[in-house]
């Protein structure tokens, strides 16, 4: 069953635009959420994180936002550049070990 | 510091063998989560172990089990292959259970054939 879903599998932006990945989920008893990046032949690496009570977090040009009742999440990255082309995965868990991944969606930022 | 380090890279095994894949976690973490990524799929949770315990299991058969040692280094062992199980599998480590952040590493690809 897929919890997690990103129903974009590519996503293409101009450098220096606002990137926007998409991600629902179904299980109303996750409370964590997470965004990695991978690039090929790496593993994935943990970009930014939040919990479910808040709706907003910022790190630097990058903010993930979760809308609960709607199941929701998104991250945003402003400006884009061209190394932030990579797959994004998104993650969520409830309070037990299981961390669900989506499909991932491949950012390509061109210059 | 170092990071999570998997071994081998890449391995091809033949049906029903038997295979060990390793992983070392980073200093200082001794929370280790295996997961199998499959071809344009995202990772699926395998199991995790804490201070040498399975501390939760993911919707994997048996035939998938684990160690994980004293210095916080870890082994996923699969018997009996399938087809199926060709994927990439991947470590990831963490300083304690509850926190997701996880340093991965670059993964085992193992191939079925």
């Amino acid at each position: 069953d897929q919890q997690v879903k990103q129903n974009s599998p590519s996503l293409s932006v101009q450098e220096g635009r606002i990137s926007i990945l998409n991600c629902d989920y179904t299980n109303s008893m996750f409370d964590y959420f997470l965004w990695y990046k991978k690039y090929p032949a790496e593993g994935p690496t943990f970009l930014i994180s939040i919990s479910s009570i808040k709706d907003k977090n910022e790190d630097g040009r990058f903010t993930v936002f979760l809308n609960k009742s709607a199941k929701h999440l998104s991250l945003h990255i402003v400006p884009s550049q061209p190394g932030d082309s990579a797959v994004y995965f998104c993650a969520a868990s409830s309070n037990n070990n299981d961390m669900r991944f989506g499909a991932g969606t491949r950012l390509t930022v061109k210059p | 510091e170092t990071g999570v380090t998997q071994s081998p890279t890449h391995l091809i095994k033949t049906r029903g063998q038997q295979v060990t894949l390793r992983c070392s976690s980073q200093s200082g973490h001794n929370t280790v989560s295996w997961y199998q990524q499959a071809l344009g799929q995202g990772p699926q949770f395998i199991f995790q172990y804490y201070r040498e315990e399975e501390n939760g299991r993911g919707n994997f058969p048996p035939r998938f089990s684990g160690l994980q040692f004293p210095n916080y280094s870890s082994e996923l062992n699969v018997n009996a292959l399938e087809l199926d199980d060709s994927a990439l599998y991947l470590c990831a480590s963490s300083p304690w259970t509850r926190h997701y952040g996880y340093t991965f590493g670059s993964g085992t690809r193992l191939t079925v054939v």
